[in-house]
């Protein structure tokens, strides 16, 4: 159980167009989601809680206007880049809880983001 | 300023070894810690967990420490195997903060030689 899954897998774009990005949990409801960014060799940054029903709540330094998320149910959040841009190539992860609060989160398998 | 730290970035183990992988935090208001691996161009995969209120936790193969006076916890992986080479991502949250989001280290690759 506690399957996520992201679509595309991979993707490359031309610069300035706007790419989305599916993140689903298949055998669970997820009240809240969130979505990360890694770039090689570091970290796995957060850049936002997705909650179903409301907006998304940014860390500091992430664009809302540019990286759009929307949690439109308990299973499904998308996280659309807007304009992109060379330097928002990256490998974008997003992860579910089982319920509210909880602990340990189950990752989707990532998108890669190639911009042009 | 990294709240969660893993200080070597990689570790080279014999296979049937003890790997032990080493992470730091700084924020004590941390209450709840978790270990994922990872493998190239995939997510994270959650493999053991600690809370606060304990020092060790044991599943398998791994065992997780927790030293919270020296704010450090480590993963011990016994026996090793070929399998268990990835990347492997201490995490910590604290459930009286935000909605869970979790803080990871910067990753410790782990290779273990046939």
């Amino acid at each position: 159980g506690a399957v996520v899954s992201q679509h595309p897998s991979r993707v490359i774009c031309k610069s300035g167009t706007s790419v989305k990005i599916e993140c689903r949990s298949l055998d669970f409801q997820a009240t809240t989601m969130f979505w990360y960014r890694q770039f090689p060799k570091q970290s796995l940054m957060l850049m936002a809680t997705s909650n179903e029903g409301s907006k998304a709540t940014y860390e500091q330094g992430v664009e809302k206007d540019k990286f759009l998320i929307n949690h439109a149910s308990l299973t499904l959040s998308t996280l659309t880049v807007t304009s992109a841009h060379p330097e928002d190539s990256s490998f974008y992860i997003c992860s579910a809880g089982q319920r509210q609060g909880a602990y340990e989160q189950y990752f989707g398998p990532g998108t890669r983001l190639t911009v042009t | 300023d990294q709240q969660v730290k893993q200080n070597s970035p990689s570790l080279s183990v014999q296979e049937g070894r003890i790997s032990i992988l080493n992470c730091d935090y700084t924020n004590s208001m941390f209450d709840y810690f978790l270990w994922y691996k990872k493998y190239p161009a995939e997510g994270p995969t959650f493999l053991i967990s600690i809370s606060s209120i304990k020092d060790k936790n044991e599943d398998g193969r791994f065992t997780v420490f927790l030293n919270k006076s020296a704010k450090h916890l480590s993963l011990h992986i016994v026996p090793s195997q070929p399998g268990d080479s990835a990347v492997y991502f201490c995490a910590a949250t604290n459930y009286g903060g935000s909605q869970g989001n979790l803080i990871f280290g910067k990753g410790t690759k782990l290779s273990v030689k046939p």
